[in-house]
């Protein structure tokens, strides 16, 4: 149980184009799911917390109009990055807030990696 | 905001070696601590987790601890095997937020 998909896996897309990045989490509903963004070689950084029904809540230094998340159902999140720039090539991963042994805890999607040319 | 330190940044052991990973953190509020495992280009996979209401927790040859005081915690892993090879996170929860903030990593090589 408790897995999370992310979809593309990879994608590759010319500087000044959009890409949105799905997260399904396929056997449980999460009300809440997470993005990071993960650098070659460097930790997870939280960018942003996404509510189903709500706005998601962005981190301190993350430009909430080029990262748009929408959360809108229990099993999926988007995030597109707008006008993407060779800078935004990175790892993008979606975690999704589920329940082991009785608590909560975040099960983490494959990731996508995203190249701006 | 929850400031996460990890050491070290690199690791390497000999097969049948233990390995141990320490991550302090800084804000007291912080009661859940997730530890991943990352092999390149996948998913971090949760392989052990502590509450702030317990000092120390074991899963096979995999143990973390807790000391909330000084507020550290630590990654055991006994009887290393090579396939313990990855990039290992340590992470602290906001209560009340459920959101992590990772440590730096520290990729773990076991060498046959």
């Amino acid at each position: 149980g408790a897995v999370v998909s992310q979809h593309p896996s990879r994608v590759i897309c010319k500087s000044g184009t959009s890409v949105k990045i799905e997260c399904r989490s396929l056997d449980f509903q999460a009300t809440t799911m997470f993005w990071y963004r993960q650098f070659p070689k460097q930790s997870l950084m939280l960018m942003a917390t996404s509510n189903e029904g709500s706005k998601a809540t962005y981190e301190q230094g993350v430009e909430k109009d080029k990262f748009l998340i929408n959360h809108a159902s229990l099993t999926l999140s988007t995030l597109t990055v707008t006008s993407a720039h060779p800078e935004d090539s990175s790892f993008y991963i979606c975690s999704a807030l589920g329940l082991a042994g009785g608590r909560e805890t975040q099960y983490f999607g494959p990731g996508t990696r995203l190249l701006v040319l | 905001g929850e400031n996460v330190e990890q050491h070290p940044s690199t690791l390497s052991v000999q097969e049948g070696d233990s390995a141990v990973i320490k991550c302090t953190y800084s804000d007291s509020a912080s009661n859940y601590f997730p530890w991943y495992k990352q092999e390149l280009g996948k998913r971090p996979q949760l392989i052990i987790d502590i509450r702030s209401n317990v000092g120390e927790k074991k899963d096979q040859r995999i143990a973390v601890t807790l000391n909330k005081t000084a507020k550290h915690f630590s990654l055991h892993i006994t009887e290393t095997q090579p396939e313990d090879s990855a990039v290992y996170f340590c992470a602290a929860s906001i209560t009340g937020t459920y959101k992590y903030i990772f440590g730096t990593g520290t990729r773990l090589k076991v060498l046959a």
